[in-house]
């Protein structure tokens, strides 16, 4: 199947520093790719839909000025978490499908996950 | 009414025994349907997509599709240890991301 890269696949920092989560499409290119968050024993949510060259759009009860998304190139989106607290620590997933695809029909392939942890 | 809905398990089943996973889905336009299996810790890993009527089967996986009932479910035959994991079931409703319900949790028994 297809290849997603996420990097890093853990990551500790300090409340109110800054994180930067990249995600990448290795042999596909990307126009669409999605972000999610997993807390413990609980599924995936959904957080937002970062769009190659355009705006990102996020989930209802997702802060955009405190998650911020880029999608430069089809084939890297970078989340950056914000001025991080103990609350954001989380598991962050990426995935993407395959633009060649059709959006009915092409499954998402997910990156190896985040693991961040605010101390 | 969530729109993807799984049995949040654990269901526990002894090992070579066939384990039976369901999820329903809300949305009748949903085109495609996908199990996921997650491992504590990890990622998301395609497992099975199916996007008509009937069965669908790989290896020791089948996925069933009933479109008329917004039914899908994925057997697992002679079941190893390895397989307990959570598995997720994913809808696409029309909107480019994935639904994904809850998952259920699978402890297959040595």
């Amino acid at each position: 199947g297809a290849v997603v890269s996420q990097h890093p696949s853990r990551v500790i920092c300090k409340s109110g520093t800054s994180v930067k989560i990249e995600c990448r499409s290795l042999d596909f290119q990307a126009t669409t790719m999605f972000w999610y968050r997993q807390f413990p024993k609980q599924s995936l949510m959904l957080m937002a839909t970062s769009n190659e060259g355009s705006k990102a759009t996020y989930e209802q009860g997702v802060e955009k000025d405190k998650f911020l998304i880029n999608h430069a190139s089809l084939t890297l989106s970078t989340l950056t978490v914000t001025s991080a607290h103990p609350e954001d620590s989380s598991f962050y997933i990426c995935s993407a499908r395959d633009s060649g695809g059709g959006i009915g029909i092409t499954e998402a392939f997910f990156g190896q996950g985040t693991r961040l942890t605010v101390v | 009414q969530k729109e993807v809905e799984q049995n949040s398990g654990p269901l526990s089943v002894p090992e070579g025994a066939i384990a039976s996973l369901n999820c329903t889905y809300s949305d009748r336009v949903s085109q495609s349907f996908f199990w996921y299996r997650q491992y504590s810790g990890k990622s998301p890993e395609l497992i099975m997509s199916i996007y008509s009527n009937g069965d669908k089967e790989d290896g020791r996986f089948t996925a069933q599709l009933n479109k008329a009932s917004q039914y899908v479910s994925l057997l697992i035959r002679d079941s190893q240890p390895s397989d307990s994991a959570t598995y997720l079931c994913a809808v696409n409703t029309g909107r480019r991301a994935l639904t994904f319900g809850s998952g259920t949790r699978l402890q297959v028994q040595p």
